[in-house]
């Protein structure tokens, strides 16, 4: 039983430039939330998806946005990259909202 | 806006002693609370969940309190071992979830 992968693992980007992440929840997971996380902070809630609809989403520039698929899995989109977008970004999956949340290993951005 | 903050920020203890770190949240109108272990460079393992109308939980080794009305809660790890060292997050569920800054916990031979 697979549970929640990311793509790619790590990524070196330009400022100013756009990046796409991936993620595919663990079987039976209809929720997929992705998450910011700085050097030695927590993760920063960005936002949340169910049926293919963005649920909630947290203090975050419209630069962020995303999207889910019929088959659950989820991507992440950042335009017009800052400095400061670098950081760990995690994807979680559940079964609804208030069940266990199972993270992904996360991919590492840099922004250069 | 819900705070999370996590007490001490690291912790460093020898093997064998029991432990305990803390949470509290500012808002108690949560729906539930989670404690997560991180290794250094990887994601979130779930250690425990504790739903908003129950007390404690319990795994192994490790026990998580919660009181909603004072705000808090606690993740008590006994007889600790050197593979337990890692950074414990506490995350507070309301409309969306929230992480403190996590303990870094140093468990030495």
């Amino acid at each position: 039983d697979a549970g929640v992968t990311q793509s790619p693992t790590h990524l070196i980007k330009t400022r100013g430039q756009q990046v796409t992440l991936r993620c595919s929840p663990k079987s039976g997971h209809d929720t997929v939330s992705w998450y910011q996380q700085a050097l030695g902070q927590g993760p920063q809630f960005i936002f949340q998806y169910y049926e293919e609809e963005e649920r909630q989403r947290g203090n975050f520039p419209d630069r962020f946005s995303g999207h889910q698929f019929p088959n659950y899995s989820s991507e992440l989109n950042v335009n017009a990259l800052l400095l400061g977008d670098s950081a760990l970004y995690l994807c979680a999956s559940s079964w609804g909202g208030n069940s266990p949340l199972h993270f992904g290993n996360g991919t590492r951005l840099t922004v250069t | 806006k819900q705070e999370v903050t996590q007490i001490p920020a690291a912790l460093s203890v020898p093997e064998g002693e029991n432990l305990v770190l803390n949470c509290s949240f500012t808002d108690s109108a949560i729906y539930n609370l989670q404690w997560f272990r991180q290794d250094p460079g990887k994601g979130l393992t779930s250690l425990l969940l504790i739903q908003s109308s129950q007390r404690e939980q319990t795994s192994g080794r490790l026990n998580a309190s919660l009181d909603k009305s004072s705000g808090r809660s606690t993740l008590y790890i006994a007889a600790s071992q050197p593979g337990d060292s890692a950074t414990y997050l506490c995350a507070v569920t309301t409309n969306d979830m929230r992480f403190g800054a996590g303990t870094r916990l140093t468990v030495k031979p």
